[in-house]
């Protein structure tokens, strides 16, 4: 089955600087790859996503980009702000309706 | 987006009862629905598929006869916990995928469970 690796698990900047968080997955079968924000307590938020027929989509401040044949994709968050702490899951899905399979999360910490 | 609701969003029990989770699809009409577990500063860990109107599929090492799992509408999954004990204390959160075809997946608020 899916596996999917996720990197680092911790991750601190300073306001205003750029956080990227790296995974990779091992079912090359997967086409769907979303990112969810979770802040403590509360559901995972769907901040975005990306398709295998895409490399790259950007919303606002934050971008994602996949590299099929290496098997990875990374979240690029820029004009980091304190609101962004939180933990982000990368997840990988092989179809439509199946379940996602999350990487073990990051913990963002954004300092003023 | 598509609304999936979760109840109870707390419950606490005491050890060897039994406690009924509910997830409700409240916009849309989901076939499918999923159930995740969630330990503290963990990912989340897939226990189950739940299909309408079918058996639920497990995970491996999950056990199906202790949680309990009814799809038996295409707006309600519920997971049954049985004969709860400490080590099942967790943060149990449903999704479900919306009806586009997008694979969106779309989560309850989650059910935090303590056993006692």
């Amino acid at each position: 089955g899916e596996n999917v690796e996720q990197h680092p698990s911790t991750l601190s900047v300073q306001e205003g600087d750029s956080a990227v968080i790296k995974c990779t997955y091992s079912d090359s079968a997967s086409n769907y790859f979303p990112w969810y924000k979770q802040e403590l307590g509360k559901r995972p938020q769907l901040i975005i996503d990306i398709r295998s027929n895409v490399g790259e989509k950007k919303d606002q401040r934050i971008a994602v980009t996949l590299n099929k044949t290496a098997k990875h994709f990374s979240l690029h968050i820029t004009e980091t702000q304190p609101e962004d702490s939180a933990v982000y899951f990368c997840a990988a899905s092989s179809q439509a309706g199946t379940a996602l399979i999350f990487g073990k999360g990051t913990t963002l910490s954004v300092s003023s | 987006g598509a609304v999936v609701s979760q109840h109870p969003s707390w419950v606490i029990c005491k050890s060897g009862t039994s406690v009924k989770i509910e997830c409700r699809s409240l916009d849309f009409q989901a076939t499918t629905m999923f159930w995740y577990r969630q330990f503290p500063k963990q990912s989340l860990m897939l226990m189950a598929t739940s299909n309408e109107g079918s058996k639920a599929t497990y995970e491996q090492g999950v056990e199906k006869d202790k949680f309990l799992i009814n799809h038996a509408s295409l707006t309600l999954s519920t997971l049954t916990v049985t004969s709860a004990h400490p080590e099942d204390s967790s943060f149990y959160i449903c999704s479900a995928t919306d009806p586009t075809g997008k694979n969106i997946q779309y989560f309850g608020a989650g059910t935090r469970l303590s056993v006692l």
